[in-house]
């Protein structure tokens, strides 16, 4: 029988272009937010977080936004490059211990 | 350093029978979480641990799922009897509790095929 399972949104890039992947959160009341890469085969590898008294973060390549306002969150890697292929996952943590992990946004680039 | 080591990478076997899998956090971590990831339902947390003592299993699905911490460095997931709809990846995670908002390690996951 036909499957049915989650469809990721896909963002494909050219590389050497900028990618901003963007993901939305429930929780008001979540304090803190995390990026995490997916590659195929393993586990989610930790990109970058940000705490909620901050708007904008930067690490190497990746930056990320923090909008309060209107509960969203993204993720801007300059210079995509093909290593950077993979699934994407917003987490917030909803002060309860736990991270609530987005549905994931499949980033492919193209050489 | 070495990050959160998880056995067997992948498991096949047949409905009925017993599954453990296993996770070693990284050494100083304090949290450790089990979760499970489908296609269907994305990722999902099964339960949680601090200190290794379960502090939020709402997750697991049914009485057949049962996970141990009997020490800071060893957890195991067991499920009995295994079903086909348990077919999925199971990722174990770590983090330190001791300050304000750490990220969690995932390990590389077991990939359980149930026949």
């Amino acid at each position: 029988g036909e499957s049915v399972g989650l469809h990721l949104p896909t963002l494909s890039v050219q590389e050497g272009d900028n990618s901003i992947i963007n993901c939305a959160y429930s929780n008001s009341a979540s304090d803190y937010f995390i990026w995490y890469k997916q590659e195929s085969g393993k586990g989610p590898q930790f990109i970058i977080d940000i705490r909620s008294n901050m708007d904008k973060r930067q690490g190497q390549r990746v930056t990320v936004l923090l909008n309060k306002t209107v509960k969203h969150l993204s993720l801007q890697i300059a210079a995509t490059q093909p290593g950077d292929s993979a699934v994407y996952f917003c987490a917030e943590n909803n002060q309860g211990g736990k991270l609530i992990f987005g549905q994931g946004t499949e980033l492919s680039v193209k050489p | 350093d070495a990050g959160v080591i998880q056995s067997p990478r992948h498991e096949v076997t047949e409905m009925g029978q017993e599954v453990t899998l296993r996770c070693k956090p990284i050494s100083g971590h304090n949290s450790l979480f089990w979760y499970r990831q489908t296609m269907m339902r994305g990722l999902e947390l099964l339960i949680y641990f601090n200190n290794n003592v379960p502090i939020d299993d709402s997750g697991m699905p049914e009485d057949r799922f049962s996970a141990k911490m009997p020490n800071a460095s060893f957890s195991t997931l067991k499920i009995q009897p295994s079903e086909p709809r348990d077919s999925a990846v199971y990722f174990c995670a770590s983090s330190w509790a001791g300050g304000a908002d750490q990220p969690q390690h995932f390990g590389d996951g077991t990939r359980l095929s149930i026949l």
